[in-house]
């Protein structure tokens, strides 16, 4: 069956330091691959999505940037943070077919002061 | 701009009772998801509908899609307490999704 990875589950970082997210995926192979951000009480705003290694589209213009350097790897990234990045940011992954559901990882709970 | 709006966006019911949500979209879709969240936890898909579908059932979840109105429902039958959560219509182009702010239900026991 396949999982989903996301770590780490919360991670505290002050203004300005650089960020790593990392999600795997296990038990499939080419799925596309997206990273949400989810602001408190609200709904998830899609930030990246990757059809393949290598190939990103960024939805938002943003302090962010994502990678991913293998088939099942996706890390969200920052050179420096700001207090707007706070927030619940979800990984998923679908089959890259049409009319399929995506399935989310725990998500990681960032707080920047 | 967020696509799908859940109305109401917040509901209370008494265990037993059924709980219905309902989403609105604006622009034509390839499909339509409801998906659960539990609170801090990641979103556990629920059931997809296609657009050229009208109604799907999932033990005791109901979804229908009016096509015409733009607007989808969510029946949950017979709540239960663990039935408490956020829940999340998702409107689906291509390969992405847009998510609405979601409907946060509490089942008291």
């Amino acid at each position: 069956s396949q999982t989903i990875h996301q770590w780490p589950a919360t991670l505290v970082q002050p203004v300005g330091s650089p960020l790593s997210l990392e999600c795997t995926v296990e038990g499939t192979s080419n799925p596309n691959l997206y990273w949400y951000r989810q602001a408190a009480g609200r709904g998830l705003q899609l930030l990246f999505y990757s059809v393949g290694i290598g190939q990103i589209s960024s939805e938002v213009p943003q302090n962010l940037s994502a990678s991913r350097p293998q088939d099942r790897q996706f890390i969200l990234s920052s050179k420096k943070l700001l207090l707007s990045d706070s927030g619940f940011y979800l990984c998923a992954w679908d089959k890259g077919q049409s009319n399929q559901p995506q399935h989310f990882g725990d998500g990681t709970r960032l707080s920047i002061l | 701009s967020q696509q799908g709006e859940e109305d109401p966006q917040a509901l209370s019911i008494q265990e037993g009772e059924n709980a219905t949500m309902n989403c609105s979209y604006k622009t034509s879709i390839n499909n339509l998801q409801w998906y659960r969240q539990n609170s801090g936890r990641g979103l556990v898909h629920l059931i997809l509908i296609r657009s050229n579908e009208r109604e799907k059932h999932s033990g005791r979840l109901r979804v229908t899609l009016d096509t015409s109105k733009k607007s989808s429902s969510l029946l949950i039958t017979a709540s239960r307490a663990a039935d408490t959560a956020s829940y999340f219509c998702a409107t689906g182009y291509g390969n992405k999704l847009v998510f609405g702010a979601g409907t946060i239900l509490r089942v008291k026991s």
